[in-house]
């Protein structure tokens, strides 16, 4: 399967600042690539789509202008959380897709702890 | 995309075969059965796919009841680092993204 790549693997920032999480694709061209988060205990809950070129597509209760998704490239997007709280305190994870087929690829995640 | 029933947790025994079900009552023609894997704190891990036949591969096998209402993923001889969720998902081939229920937290035991 295709190999993707998230860091950091772990980040902790205080309140208020920004982090960045980069996902990349290491063997294959992404043309569609998804963010999710995971609370502790809880499954995984989509955040945006990110279409390469384009704007994300954010789920409805995702706030567009805290979690902001750049999808540069064909290997790369980026998610960067701004002006962090303790409530998004999370482990985000990163999916790519090859363009037509099924399988969708999950990188290992970024463990993000906002103090 | 079908919404898909699983029991939230199983237990088995090393070196036993792990049957783990999934109701998916109202999966549509052109929808596939998708079955992935967490470890703990690790991103979800492909494990396989089908339509309506049964399908191998290095990891597990996947059974698909004929009327495509239930499925199994059986894990031939599970080691214990077959602890895990499993999840298992159904999607249109050209649907936009997977949608994770709570799945099934499998124990594997010594």
């Amino acid at each position: 399967g295709a190999v993707v790549s998230q860091h950091p693997s772990w980040v902790i920032c205080k309140s208020g600042t920004s982090v960045k999480i980069e996902c990349r694709s290491l063997d294959f061209q992404a043309t569609t690539m998804f963010w999710y988060r995971q609370f502790p205990k809880q499954s995984l809950m989509l955040m945006a789509t990110s279409n390469e070129g384009s704007k994300a597509t954010y789920e409805q209760g995702v706030e567009k202008d805290k979690f902001l998704i750049n999808h540069a490239s064909l290997t790369l997007s980026t998610l960067t959380v701004t002006s962090a709280h303790p409530e998004d305190s999370s482990f985000y994870i990163c999916s790519l897709r090859l363009a037509g087929a099924g399988e969708q690829y999950f990188g290992p995640g970024t463990r993000l702890t906002v103090t | 995309d079908a919404k898909t029933t699983q029991p939230p947790s199983m237990d088995c025994a090393e070196g036993r075969a792990a049957n783990l079900p999934c109701n998916h009552s109202t999966i549509s023609g052109n929808e596939y059965v998708y079955w992935y894997r967490q470890i703990h704190s690790q991103g979800p891990q492909y494990i396989i796919h089908g339509l309506k036949n049964n399908e191998t591969n290095e990891m597990a096998s996947l059974i698909i009841t004929e009327d495509r209402k239930s499925s199994t993923l059986i894990l031939p001889h599970a080691t214990l680092r077959d602890t895990a969720v499993y999840y298992c998902i159904v999607r249109g081939i050209g649907g936009q993204n997977f949608v994770f229920g709570p799945g099934t937290r499998l124990s594997v035991l010594p």
